[in-house]
């Protein structure tokens, strides 16, 4: 099945511990992406990746950091979480580019 | 940069009423326009999208969405609701720069029965 998967779905952390959110496809897609959803915010993109080693900032990328070293694999790493970065988070992937993303289930992330 | 905005962040609705989420963007170039359904607990679905060519563009279960360009809206449509419809939509546009693609703040549909 074609499809994003990101882990873990649900995760608790404290502030400042080092966690990263792991994001696979299985599509040979090209282009990767990172979203936060907050409520009345909408999602706001904060890294995105248009092939292996080319990422770039989205409109939120402060305190985040992401790796392209394989096609299939984005992970975002948070170096030192803080509770303003508590969140619904999303991955994306999409073959071309302004063909669609598709999105993985989310992680619900708690930094306390 | 491009911007999206949902005029409506709530959106109740009887059973089997037809309903209009709005959406407008701003942008100084071309764009690419898109709907997506979050149903609850799930991440997005693609709904429907604008590329070019006719500029009103339809999904599979009923849902439809027109580009007017000289109002720079793309309001999403469908003629008649039901309850697996309840969800949150949201509006997005993309330049075609790269794959910044930027959200609206979402609307809610609820359907009453």
């Amino acid at each position: 099945e074609a499809q994003v998967t990101q882990n873990p779905r649900y995760l608790i952390t404290v502030t400042g511990k080092k966690l990263t959110v792991t994001c696979s496809q299985n599509m040979n897609h090209e282009y990767m992406s990172w979203y936060r959803q907050d409520p009345g915010l909408g999602l706001r993109q904060i890294y995105y990746s248009m092939n292996v080693e080319v990422t770039d900032k989205g409109d939120v990328p402060e305190g985040y950091k992401v790796s392209r070293k394989e096609k299939r694999n984005f992970p975002l790493i948070l170096e030192s979480p803080s509770p303003n970065q508590t969140s619904l988070y999303f991955c994306a992937s999409s073959p071309k580019i302004n063909y669609g993303y598709t999105f993985g289930s989310g992680t619900r992330l708690t930094v306390v | 940069a491009q911007s999206v905005t949902q005029l409506d962040s709530q959106v109740p609705v009887f059973e089997e009423a037809p309903v209009e989420l709005r959406c407008n963007y701003s942008s100084s170039v071309s764009v690419y326009l898109f709907w997506y359904v979050q149903y609850p607990n799930q991440g997005l679905q693609l709904l429907l999208k604008y590329l070019s060519g006719s500029t009103l563009v339809e999904s599979i279960n009923g849902f439809e969405a027109e580009f007017n360009k000289s109002q720079t809206s793309f309001h999403l449509r469908k003629p008649s609701v039901h309850i697996s419809d309840t969800a949150e939509y949201f509006c997005a546009v993309s330049d075609g720069q790269a794959q910044k693609l930027v959200f609206g703040q979402g609307t809610r549909l609820t359907i009453n029965p």
